[in-house]
């Protein structure tokens, strides 16, 4: 099973900042949280990750929260080509290979 | 383009053919992994592999066969499958297992009948 909860789906307006919840209240010391997105037929897409402090790259913000057991990730001014799913990941403990994949969150940029 | 590049892009066989799915990144990355994505479900990991071996097996079963023959080149051979086979089949690369973000290819559309 998933180790995050995303709500299922989100809207957004084009040009606003897009922001994207996610809970891993049983994440452990030493898990990261990673976020891909998948536009509809292609593969997914890396965006960021981080263990415990903000991160920032060209494409997002990655807020995670002190005691860990959420973060949000932040499209600063979202465009249409930003509607895909978005995955939020904790990496599996049980295999130094798995990231565990949850439904993700629809989200819809809309004119 | 990702820098991973997966053919075909969509396929069509019968549960009696052998076809195989092909990978190739030119990205200096030492890892390959092969996913399925079926209708509403999550992505489900399939193989790993880490400089040409095998390193995970995920309970696959064994008309998937995986094969890396050098670290640029990944294949999935596919015999007497069944329709609930059919799925969206991604390639992905990785610097090195487990810890980097992972680079996806476009995925190849299966569909068995």
């Amino acid at each position: 099973d998933a180790k995050t909860t995303q709500p299922p789906s989100m809207d957004c307006a084009e040009g606003r900042a897009a922001n994207l919840p996610c809970n891993h209240s049983t994440i452990s010391g030493n898990e990261y949280v990673y976020w891909y997105r998948q536009i509809h037929s292609q593969g997914p897409q890396y965006i960021i990750h981080g263990l415990k402090n903000n991160e920032t790259n060209e494409m997002a913000s990655l807020i995670i929260t002190e005691d860990r057991k959420s973060s949000t990730l932040i499209l600063p001014h979202a465009t249409l080509r930003d509607t895909a799913v978005y995955y939020c990941i904790v990496r599996s403990p049980d295999s130094n290979y798995q990231l565990i994949w949850g439904a993700g969150t629809k989200l819809i940029i809309k004119p | 383009e990702t820098g991973v590049t997966q053919t075909p892009r969509h396929l069509v066989m019968g549960m009696t053919n052998k076809k195989s799915l092909k990978c190739e990144q030119h990205l200096g990355h030492n890892a390959m992994y092969w996913y399925k994505q079926s209708a509403k479900k999550p992505l489900e990991l399939m193989f790993v592999y880490s400089l040409e071996e095998r390193v995970e097996n995920n309970s696959v079963p064994s008309r998937f066969s995986p094969e890396c023959p050098n670290s640029s080149h990944l294949f999935l051979h596919l015999h007497t499958l069944q329709p609930e086979d059919s799925a969206l089949y991604l390639c992905a690369s990785s610097h090195r297992v487990g810890w980097e973000g992972y680079t996806f290819g476009s995925g190849t559309r299966l569909t068995v009948v």
